[in-house]
């Protein structure tokens, strides 16, 4: 199994607070994701990260920031949460050449 | 945008029974992944493909790259109660243009 860990796996937070959810990897890809996962929708993009402090848009990251301060870390930040954000999150990893991703455990993420 | 159908959407099968889904694009894909996701875990890869017309075995697993680019394939046979999960097909170009499918839901009846 690829080496991806993501913190915390559950939280609960209430609507309006700030919220950073962690992926690290032991790999040292250069390629880093954030998806989130809801029922209807599927995996969809956020964030993603092609190197050390470069990093650009998915296809649904309003409301979303990320940083890569790091190979290993990848972090995104929900600056004021919403219910809507309220979720599954994965973080993904993967590496030139053909780039097919590695996916972590998840964290679910409520937001009331 | 890009869409990828998945069919079926869900399947009741006996155990020991052989089980085939498809993934279909009006797009072109330079990559076709499958994967299989358990309640409360990410999803794992199982086979990813590279080549139109390749065909790649993982176990009891079969997958296939269609020759048109556009679909994709997987069989498994003789299911076992493990088996059940959902399974993902995703049409990948390059390393930030991946579209995944809806998800196929299995069910295994022991």
């Amino acid at each position: 199994d690829a080496g991806i860990t993501q913190s915390p796996r559950h939280k609960v937070t209430e609507t309006g607070t700030p919220v950073t959810l962690r992926c690290h990897q032991t790999e040292n890809h250069r390629y880093m994701y954030w998806y989130r996962q809801d029922p209807g929708h599927g995996l969809r993009l956020i964030h993603y990260s092609y190197g050390v402090k470069d990093t650009d848009k998915g296809e649904v990251s309003d409301g979303y920031s990320v940083s890569r301060s790091k190979t290993e870390d990848f972090l995104l930040t929900l600056e004021s949460a919403t219910s809507s954000q309220t979720s599954v999150y994965f973080c993904a990893i993967s590496e030139s050449t053909y780039y097919e991703q590695y996916f972590g455990p998840g964290t679910r993420l409520t937001v009331t | 945008g890009q869409q990828l159908n998945q069919s079926p959407q869900s399947m009741f099968i006996q155990e020991g029974e052989d089980v085939s889904m498809n993934c279909t694009s009006s797009s072109i894909f330079n990559t076709w992944l499958w994967y299989k996701q358990d309640p409360g875990e990410g999803p794992v890869l199982l086979i990813a493909l590279y080549k139109a017309g390749e065909l790649t075995s993982n176990g009891r697993l079969t997958a296939q790259f269609g020759i048109t680019r556009k679909d994709s394939f997987l069989n498994i046979s003789a299911s076992i109660p493990s088996d059940v999960g959902i399974y993902f097909c995703a049409g990948q170009l390059t390393y930030d243009k991946v579209i995944f499918g809806p998800g196929t839901s299995l069910s295994v009846i022991p």
